[in-house]
């Protein structure tokens, strides 16, 4: 029973290409965010929305749009893609947006941009 | 801004007890958890700790002395599948959001 999941799991793509990754958490969570981490194995934050509303938005090329249809779901959208892209992105959602709530990450998505 | 340093690779014996460091220095401060990420996996909650002391859970205790700012993760009794990284995070001031370090690659030898 995956508490947050996202698909695709692997994902192998052109430059310039445009893909998306979705993501879905049966938490009941209110929060829900996007984390990056590159080849260094440093996980950044890319978003975080709250009820559907975002509440972060870190320095991130406009060409990533997040889109959150309801509060379970926050999916990822990339335009034209680059190699500098490559990197596993999770998901992950937490109770709320307070300091403090553990956040639970999704499997990951290995993207790949040759 | 938000720096965390914490080693970059550590080795231990099984059985044997292990401490992964972690300093950090934030412009705001609301807790530090540790995650452990095995490789290709996603990162899992480990603990939290938002006021100074020792949170003890199972073989894992994690310390925290926020005038020094500084945390430490300790694993007792190790077994072979405590072989991955350890991830220190510390919450700031905008939300929950969360900055990490890059991880301690903890390897586990027989």
């Amino acid at each position: 029973d995956t508490a947050v999941s996202q698909t695709p799991k692997y994902l192998v793509t052109q430059m310039g290409n445009d893909k998306s990754i979705k993501c879905e958490q049966n938490l009941g969570h209110d929060t829900m965010y996007w984390y990056k981490q590159d080849s260094k194995k440093f996980l950044k934050i890319m978003f975080s929305y709250n009820n559907k509303e975002l509440i972060i938005n870190e320095t991130v090329p406009n060409r990533f749009s997040p889109k959150s249809p309801d509060k379970a779901h926050l999916n990822l959208h990339i335009n034209s893609l680059e190699l500098g892209d490559s990197a596993v992105y999770f998901c992950a959602s937490s109770q709320d947006g307070t300091g403090g709530n553990t956040i639970y990450f999704g499997e990951g998505s290995w993207l790949t941009v040759v | 801004g938000q720096n965390i340093d914490q080693p970059t690779e550590m080795t231990a014996t099984e059985g044997a007890i292990v401490q992964i460091n972690c300093t950090y220095q934030t412009s705001g401060f609301n807790g530090l958890f540790w995650y452990q990420q095995h490789a290709g996996e996603a990162p899992t909650f480990l603990s939290y700790n938002v006021l100074d002391g020792l949170e003890e859970k199972g073989r894992f205790s994690s310390f925290l002395s926020r005038s020094k700012g500084y945390s430490y993760l300790l694993l007792k009794e190790l077994q072979m599948k405590d072989s991955a990284s350890y991830l220190c995070a510390v919450g700031g001031n905008a939300g929950n959001m969360l900055t990490f370090g890059g991880g301690t690659r903890l390897m586990v030898k027989p």
